[in-house]
């Protein structure tokens, strides 16, 4: 089974910190996506990766930087985290093929205070 | 701006009941269309994975049915139990790697 694991599941940081957001699976996929969803939206891509060091910027990419230096973990940075972040992040892999589902993670509610 | 809809928002079923829902999303441009179902305190598992116009895809009691040409997927779910319990997504590729996810529709399913 496909296994993408996210370091926290819950997380509480204060403004203005840099926060890091990490995410590793463990299927040689080569994409990673990084979410986040919000009471009333949908999934809302952040950016998305389809190879090390490669990166795109998703629909809301404002605030938020990402690293990819090895294939299996993608990192989702908030460079100074403010309250607006507060919300659930979600991490996904897929193979490179189009249309192949994703597998995500268990999510991290991250509350910024 | 792309958009995808589900209907309804929620849903509740007595057990047994059969249901369904609808995904709507832009008719040009398709490349694949993706249902998934999102238990509470879990993460999204992929149902299915729909690329053809008239696809029709089916695991146990859930169903799903695609048509490109009008823009909208429809999710059937047979008898629904308790474990049906969720919130049920669909997410759009238009030929790029970005998905574009509607809001879901939440299911309850009451004993």
């Amino acid at each position: 089974d496909v296994k993408v694991t996210q370091s926290s599941r819950y997380l509480v940081k204060r403004t203005g910190e840099k926060v890091f957001l990490e995410c590793v699976q463990d299927m040689d996929h080569e994409n990673m996506f990084w979410y986040r969803q919000d009471p009333g939206l949908g999934l809302r891509l952040i950016y998305f990766s389809y190879d090390v060091k490669m990166k795109e910027k998703g629909d809301i990419p404002e605030g938020y930087s990402v690293s990819r230096e090895k294939k299996e973990r993608f990192s989702l940075i908030l460079e100074s985290a403010s309250t607006n972040q507060t919300s659930m992040y979600l991490c996904a892999s897929s193979f490179m093929r189009g249309g192949q589902p994703q597998h995500f993670g268990d999510g991290t509610r991250l509350s910024i205070l | 701006i792309l958009n995808v809809e589900q209907s309804p928002q929620s849903l509740h079923v007595q057990e047994g009941d059969s249901t369904n829902f609808t995904c709507s999303f832009p008719s040009s441009n398709f490349y694949a269309l993706h249902w998934y179902r999102w238990e509470t305190a879990k993460s999204p598992e992929a149902l299915f994975v729909m690329t053809l116009n008239g696809d029709e895809k089916k695991k146990g009691r859930i169903s799903a049915t695609l048509n490109t040409k009008e823009g909208y997927s429809y999710l059937y779910i047979k008898g629904s139990q308790p474990e049906d319990s969720a919130t049920y997504l669909c997410a759009f590729l238009s030929g790029t790697y970005k998905y574009i996810f509607g809001t879901g529709t939440r299911l309850k399913v009451l004993a």
